[in-house]
């Protein structure tokens, strides 16, 4: 399978900063990343794709002046929380879609967000 | 509107107690279906992916099988160590490389 790391894999910050966690596919380039963010006890919940090279697509309700993504490279998605605030605390995590031979996708470790 | 729901929500097994997870599915035109296992504070791992009704795999305790409207989980002699949340994802549609669509998880606890 594929490895995927992200980082910080904690942080906390004050209302109103900006927050960048990063999303690196470690041994293969992924032309596709996904990034989810889940609650306490919730399931996953798409936020947006990101393509190498092409702006992020977001979900319905996703605020994309809020959430910044940057897929700069084959191997490197960033999410941006800007002017957090508490309401956006949660356990953010990437995915990266890996079409070598049957296509899966991988998950990083996730990211915990707490805003105060 | 596609719809992935998991069934039992939380499962409570003895060590060495068999049991099932189911994961059913409403989609229009399923590319895949996807089991994860995550465990507290972390990104979900990847188990199995099917493709096809009637199509099956294992890995140690687990075994996966797929019909056209759900997928189970088989937990044969569970360890407590096979204590995880258990999540159903599904893949929709022709194109490659789309998003997942999780179903809400069975949290899985096996009592020594």
């Amino acid at each position: 399978g594929a490895v995927v790391s992200q980082h910080p894999s904690r942080v906390i910050c004050k209302s109103g900063t900006s927050v960048k966690i990063e999303c690196r596919s470690l041994d293969f380039q992924a032309t596709t990343m996904f990034w989810y963010r889940q609650f306490p006890k919730k399931s996953l919940m798409l936020m947006a794709t990101s393509n190498e090279g092409s702006k992020a697509t977001y979900e319905q309700g996703v605020e994309k002046d809020k959430f910044l993504i940057n897929h700069a490279s084959l191997t490197l998605s960033t999410l941006t929380v800007t002017s957090a605030h508490p309401e956006d605390s949660s356990f953010y995590i990437c995915s990266v879609h890996d079409s070598r031979g049957k296509e899966t996708q991988y998950f990083g470790p996730g990211t915990r967000l707490l805003v105060l | 509107e596609d719809q992935v729901t998991q069934s039992p929500e939380a499962l409570r097994l003895q060590e060495g107690e068999s049991s099932s997870l189911n994961c059913s599915y409403t989609v229009s035109g399923l590319r895949g279906l996807f089991w994860y296992r995550q465990d507290p504070g972390k990104g979900p791992e990847f188990l199995f992916t099917l493709y096809s009704a009637g199509e099956e795999k294992e890995k140690e305790r687990l075994k996966a099988t797929l019909t056209k409207k759900e997928s189970f989980l088989h937990i044969t002699a569970p360890k407590p160590e096979d204590s995880a949340t258990y999540l159903c994802a599904v893949q929709v549609g022709i194109q490659a490389g789309t998003a997942l669509i999780f179903g809400k998880g069975t949290t899985l606890s096996v009592s020594s």
